[in-house]
C-alpha cells in the first residue's frame, strides 16, 4: 500500500485558514486520497476525499497537486471544535478488500 | 439512528481473562471493521466482515476472534487477554468496501492488568 507522510503537529488561530499538507509520492493511477480527523476522545469522522480534481464539502476543501503526488486538506475558518488529529489515507480501489490505513497523522492545535 | 454503537464503554481486565465486545450499527451496512488504537498512534485494522456470516484478518488479528451473526453486530472477543492488548478499540461499519465513508463508533477503552 502507498504510505503518505503529514506533519506531526500544526497550530491555528481561530477564525484562519488552515493548509494542513499531505505527501503521497508513491500513489498509484487508482488511489484515491482521504482525509478523517479524530477529536479528543472520539473514533475518526469522514472529511473529504477525491481523486484528481479538488473537491469541497460543507466541511473542508481538498486540494490535489496536478502529479497527484501531495494533497492539501484546507479548513476555511478554523473553529475550536476543528482541534482534532487528522489523518491523510490512501485507499487503492480494490473489490472487497478496500480498507483505511491509517498513519500517526496531523495533530491540529487551535488557539481561541 | 444512533449510528454505531460499542459495549461497553471501558473495562478492566485481568491478564487471561476472556471477554467479548459488541459492536452494532442501525445503517444496514455491509462492512464491518474492528481497529486498535494505542497511544500515539493511527488506528490498525484488526478483523473485518464483508457480509452477515463472513470475516476476514486485518493487520494485527492475533489474539483476538471475531463473528458476524447477524448483519448489524460485529462481535470481538479476546480468549485470553494479555497486557498487550491494553488499547482503546474502535469499531466502524460502511455501506460497501468500495472507497464508501467509514463511520466509526465511541470506541471502547480496555486495560487488561
Amino acid at each position: 500500500d502507498a504510505k503518505t507522510t503529514q506533519p506531526n503537529s500544526m497550530e491555528s488561530n481561530e477564525e484562519e485558514p488552515v493548509h494542513l499538507p499531505c505527501n503521497h509520492s508513491t500513489i498509484s493511477g487508482t488511489d484515491y486520497i482521504h482525509w478523517y480527523r479524530q477529536l479528543p476522545s472520539q473514533g475518526p469522522e469522514y472529511v473529504i476525499h477525491g481523486l484528481t480534481s479538488n473537491v469541497n464539502n460543507r466541511m473542508a476543501s481538498l486540494a490535489i497537486a496536478e502529479d497527484r503526488k501531495s494533497s492539501t486538506l484546507i479548513l476555511h475558518r478554523a473553529t475550536l471544535r476543528d482541534a482534532a488529529v487528522y489523518y491523510c489515507i490512501l485507499r487503492t480501489l480494490s473489490y472487497n478488500t478496500d480498507k483505511l490505513i491509517f498513519g500517526t497523522g496531523t495533530r491540529l492545535q487551535v488557539f481561541p | 439512528n444512533a449510528g454505531v454503537t460499542q459495549t461497553p464503554k471501558f473495562r478492566v481486565l485481568k491478564t487471561g481473562q476472556s471477554m467479548t465486545l459488541l459492536c452494532a450499527q442501525d445503517m444496514n451496512h455491509e462492512y464491518m471493521y474492528w481497529y486498535r488504537q494505542d497511544p500515539g498512534m493511527g488506528l490498525r485494522l484488526i478483523h473485518y466482515s464483508v457480509g452477515e456470516g463472513t470475516t476476514a484478518k486485518g493487520e494485527v488479528p492475533d489474539g483476538y476472534n471475531v463473528s458476524r451473526l447477524k448483519k448489524q453486530n460485529f462481535l470481538l472477543g479476546l480468549e485470553s487477554a494479555a497486557p498487550s492488548q491494553t488499547s482503546v478499540y474502535f469499531c466502524a461499519s460502511s455501506y460497501s468496501g468500495d472507497q464508501e465513508t467509514q463511520y466509526f463508533g465511541p470506541g471502547t477503552r480496555l486495560l487488561v492488568l
